[in-house]
């Protein structure tokens, strides 16, 4: 079974730009979740998505968005880049239960995406 | 904003022997607690999903308690082996999320 798949796996913007990542979860699984690791930092939950609908955003700006297809692959957008937007992105998907806010699956993590922002 | 905390920060451990850390949650509205390790230069691996208070989870010479009541959780890591260099990440689960710590980095000498 094939893991959880980043793209890109390395990317350098500069500010003001703006970026998209593209996360494609294990076949099956309907639940993908973004997080953000800086130097210092752990993960940061930024948003989670199941069936095409975000049930769950961190406390990031507005400028940090996300979507899912109906094959469940999400992309997330940063949009007018900033120096701290430099970061490690990982995505993860799990077998969430639909109604259950209970994250009680194991989570599966891509390879992550490594932003920096020059 | 849920404090999820871990400690130590990290820990240096001789090879062979045993060593355990810590993570503290929230005691309140428990749905799950999993821990994950992460090496370097890899993704985040999850170890266990702990869901009930009591809860004892083994996987090889891994193992994990659990006391919700409270809000804790140790890790234990027997006869510690290069290959168990990394860091350990705990998560709170709520509201369709994960909540992780800092995590507790581990570096075993030979």
């Amino acid at each position: 079974k094939a893991g959880v798949t980043q793209t890109p796996r390395y990317l350098i913007k500069t500010r003001g730009q703006q970026v998209t990542l593209s996360c494609s979860p294990i076949s099956g699984h309907r639940s993908v979740s973004w997080y953000q690791q800086t130097p210092g930092q752990g993960l940061q939950f930024l948003f989670e998505y199941f069936s095409e609908t975000q049930r769950n955003k961190g406390n990031f700006p507005g400028r940090f968005s996300g979507r899912q297809f109906s094959n469940s692959r999400s992309e997330m957008n940063v949009s007018t880049l900033e120096l701290g937007d430099s970061a490690l992105y990982l995505c993860a998907s799990s077998l969430s239960p639909k109604t259950s806010g209970r994250a009680s699956n194991e989570q599966f993590f891509g390879p992550g995406t490594r932003l920096t922002v020059l | 904003i849920l404090n999820v905390e871990q400690s130590p920060q990290s820990l240096h451990v001789q090879e062979g022997d045993s060593t355990n850390f810590t993570c503290s949650f929230p005691s309140s509205n428990f749905y799950a607690l999993h821990w994950y390790r992460w090496e370097t230069a890899k993704s985040p691996e999850a170890l266990f999903v702990m869901t009930l208070n009591g809860d004892e989870k083994k996987k090889g010479r891994i193992s994990a308690t659990l006391n919700t009541k409270e809000g804790y959780s140790y890790l234990y890591i027997k006869g510690s082996q290069p290959e168990d260099s990394a860091t350990y990440l705990c998560a709170f689960a709520h509201d369709y999320k994960l909540s992780f710590g800092a995590g507790t980095t581990v570096t075993v000498r030979a």
